[in-house]
């Protein structure tokens, strides 16, 4: 059964504390891996895909890898302003049509100055 | 212009109410989406629309009604609604590519008396 499982649930970091999340996935064929950032009330905002095992990606203090079984979104020298909830998602089935996203769960990440 | 707009932001209801939810995005995207989340989880798909044609309906219930008029808008009417369907109705719009990123809408927050 595809799935996908994020970890930790919360983090707590102090300003500048760099620090990872991670997303392990199962899926019979990956297809892409999504990174989201989620403020509450808000809907989610894309930041990465990832297609294949070894891509990286970066963007500001946010950089996201990928492995064959899990991805990980660092944050380097964290603001409170990248304080929410960051949502890792996975195409659904090797012959899944457009928008059949299976959604972790989500980090609560709160950034404390 | 790479937004979805929805509206309205919040909505109160009774059970016996009939309402819509509206969405609109100028992206050229011909695949569009309505998700529900609840508090604290993740988004969960309920219908896929593409070429304007109902593609994917993820067992909703009834009262629940999707409509997509043209390539750029996209209606959810409700009616008889429970209380336990409060919550934020996030749409999205991508391209038709299975592995195209999504673009979502800030959300309707639906709240149901």
């Amino acid at each position: 059964e595809d799935q996908v499982t994020q970890s930790p649930e919360a983090l707590r970091l102090q300003e500048g504390e760099s620090s990872s999340l991670n997303c392990s996935y199962t899926v019979s064929g990956l297809r892409g891996l999504f990174w989201y950032r989620q403020d509450p009330g808000k809907g989610p905002e894309f930041l990465f895909t990832l297609y294949s095992a070894g891509e990286e990606k970066e963007k500001e203090r946010l950089k996201a890898t990928l492995t064959k079984k899990e991805s990980f979104l660092h944050i380097t020298a964290p603001k409170p302003e990248d304080s929410a909830t960051y949502l890792c998602a996975v195409i659904r089935g090797a012959g899944g049509s457009q928008g059949n996203l299976i959604f972790g769960k989500g980090t609560k990440l709160s950034v404390k100055p | 212009d790479t937004e979805v707009t929805q509206t309205p932001k919040h909505l109160v209801m009774g059970m016996t109410n009939k309402k819509s939810l509206k969405c609109e995005q100028h992206m050229g995207h011909r695949a569009m989406y309505w998700y529900k989340q609840k508090a604290k989880k993740p988004p969960e798909l309920m219908f896929v629309y593409s070429y304007e044609k109902l593609s994917i309906n993820e067992s909703v219930p009834s009262r629940f009604s999707p409509e997509c008029p043209n390539s750029s808008l996209l209606n959810l009417h409700l009616h008889a609604l429970q209380p336990e369907d409060s919550a934020l109705y996030l749409c999205a719009s991508s391209g038709v590519s299975a592995n195209e990123k999504l673009f979502f809408g800030s959300g309707t927050q639906l709240s149901v008396l």
